[in-house]
């Protein structure tokens, strides 16, 4: 089945700094990779959206400078939060999708952020 | 923009009942529905799909029916587990995009 990695786990980073995390599609090829943050109390809000041949497309309150992605292959995809504080703490979901025509979305565990 | 509602923010059941998590949308296109499930400190998990108007689909012994006249989406099992205690996510997107619209989550906590 699909399987989609992330790492780190878990992060702590203290305010005003940045942070990294990675998302792997392993055994399959993804068209489009979506970035999630779930916060406390909230469900999952869409961060930005990267499909194949199209620019990323970001959510409205989110933005590349503050969220900067990158999506070299149809395997990998990586987020930066840049200057995190409290307000960015949350689980950082990557979901992926197999192909054009489908529709569901497969998760990673996510990237848990902590910010001191 | 689409939207999704989940009524119930927590439901406490007992082993061995039935329980249903409503689930409805709203779209300007045609939907495609799902279910997911994530259990504590796990990915969220695929449980159903649909995009066909009126059918039944099954998983796990997890059913839901789509229908579109209500615009709704009701996750059903016939007989709970202790294992089904988690969060369970209603989904939709359409056929005009990509981008996946969450419920807000109903938790089930199964008791003994």
């Amino acid at each position: 089945g699909a399987l989609v990695y992330q790492y780190p786990r878990r992060t702590i980073c203290k305010s005003g700094t940045s942070m990294r995390m990675e998302c792997q599609a392993v055994g399959f090829q993804a068209t489009s990779v979506a970035w999630y943050r779930q916060s406390p109390q909230k469900t999952f809000e869409l961060i930005a959206l990267s499909t194949v041949n199209s620019a990323i497309k970001y959510e409205q309150n989110f933005t590349q400078e503050k969220f900067p992605i990158s999506h070299p292959n149809l395997s990998f995809s990586s987020m930066t939060v840049l200057n995190a504080y409290l307000e960015d703490r949350g689980l950082y979901l990557c979901g992926a999708r197999l192909g054009l025509g489908v529709r569901e979305q497969y998760f990673g565990p996510g990237t848990r952020l902590t910010v001191l | 923009g689409d939207s999704v509602t989940q009524t119930e923010g927590l439901v406490t059941l007992t082993k061995g009942l039935p329980v249903m998590l409503n689930c409805t949308y709203q779209t300007t296109y045609s939907p495609f529905l799902f279910w997911y499930v994530q259990h504590l400190n796990e990915a969220p998990k695929l449980l159903l799909k649909s995009s066909t108007d009126n059918k039944r689909t099954e998983h796990q012994g997890f059913y839901a029916t789509l229908h579109k006249s209500s615009s709704s989406f009701h996750l059903q099992k016939s007989s709970v587990q202790l294992s089904d205690s988690a969060l369970y996510f209603c989904a939709l997107t359409n056929s005009a995009g990509n981008k996946l619209t969450f419920g807000i989550g109903t938790r089930v906590l199964v008791r003994p």
